[in-house]
């Protein structure tokens, strides 16, 4: 059973097209993290969010972790080809502080 | 810039044999994670480690083992490799919050 639920699997659109990517779980976490990937390569982290109801913008991306910090969205203003990537979140879980749970990630891909 | 470091990046070994993947970090990070990972698919924790001496098994089961000698290093072991061995393996490192990864490891066992 997947800790980490994430939606949609794939997304595809086009260069200055806006997107939204879900995490969302059934356990609360002391943070949250999101995670951008590409081919080849290790994940790279992008931000983390510690407190509920927290929102984070790093330029055009806006991270948001929910009140009840089990769930958290990333979405993309003017989505551009660089953007293209497996994006990732991971949470630690309060009562497994050791453990980092990833969830299964979501495929974006922007077209010119 | 990350300084946690895989070795090999590709490795093509065939089946039957003892295969070591490398992976050292010099952050000084007392958390060390092994995952696997298919292309473009979600990462699997295979084991993990919270410092010297100390080595837990993940959720995925792995024939692999590992060890925690010091703490800069995390050394991944496969006493025989098998086909469904074939896969992305990454090491990754952390303090606090955030994790840093190694390149990985493509390995392919013939």
């Amino acid at each position: 059973t997947q800790l980490l639920e994430q939606s949609p699997q794939f997304l595809s659109i086009q260069e200055g097209e806006n997107l939204t990517v879900y995490c969302n779980s059934s356990s609360v976490f002391s943070s949250l993290q999101w995670y951008r990937q590409e081919p080849g390569e290790g994940p790279v982290l992008l931000v983390t969010v510690v407190t509920g109801g927290e929102v984070k913008k790093l330029k055009r991306l806006t991270f948001q972790f929910g009140d009840a910090r089990k769930d958290s969205s990333l979405h993309i203003t003017a989505a551009q080809p660089g953007d293209t990537g497996l994006y990732l979140c991971a949470g630690g879980a309060t009562d497994s502080w050791g453990k980092l749970q990833f969830g299964a990630g979501t495929q974006v891909v922007v077209t010119p | 810039e990350a300084d946690i470091y895989q070795t090999p990046r590709y490795l093509v070994i065939g089946t039957g044999k003892k295969i070591t993947l490398e992976c050292s970090q010099t952050m000084g990070h007392d958390k060390m994670y092994w995952y696997q990972q298919d292309p473009g698919m979600e990462l699997h924790l295979i084991h993990y480690s919270y410092g010297v001496n100390s080595t837990e098994k993940g959720d995925l089961s792995s024939e692999s083992t590992v060890s925690r000698i010091r703490t800069e290093h995390f050394p991944l072991t496969l006493e025989s490799a098998r086909p469904s061995h074939t896969s992305q393996y990454l090491c990754a490192s952390r303090q606090n919050t955030e994790a840093f990864f190694g390149q990985g490891t493509r390995l392919t066992v013939v």
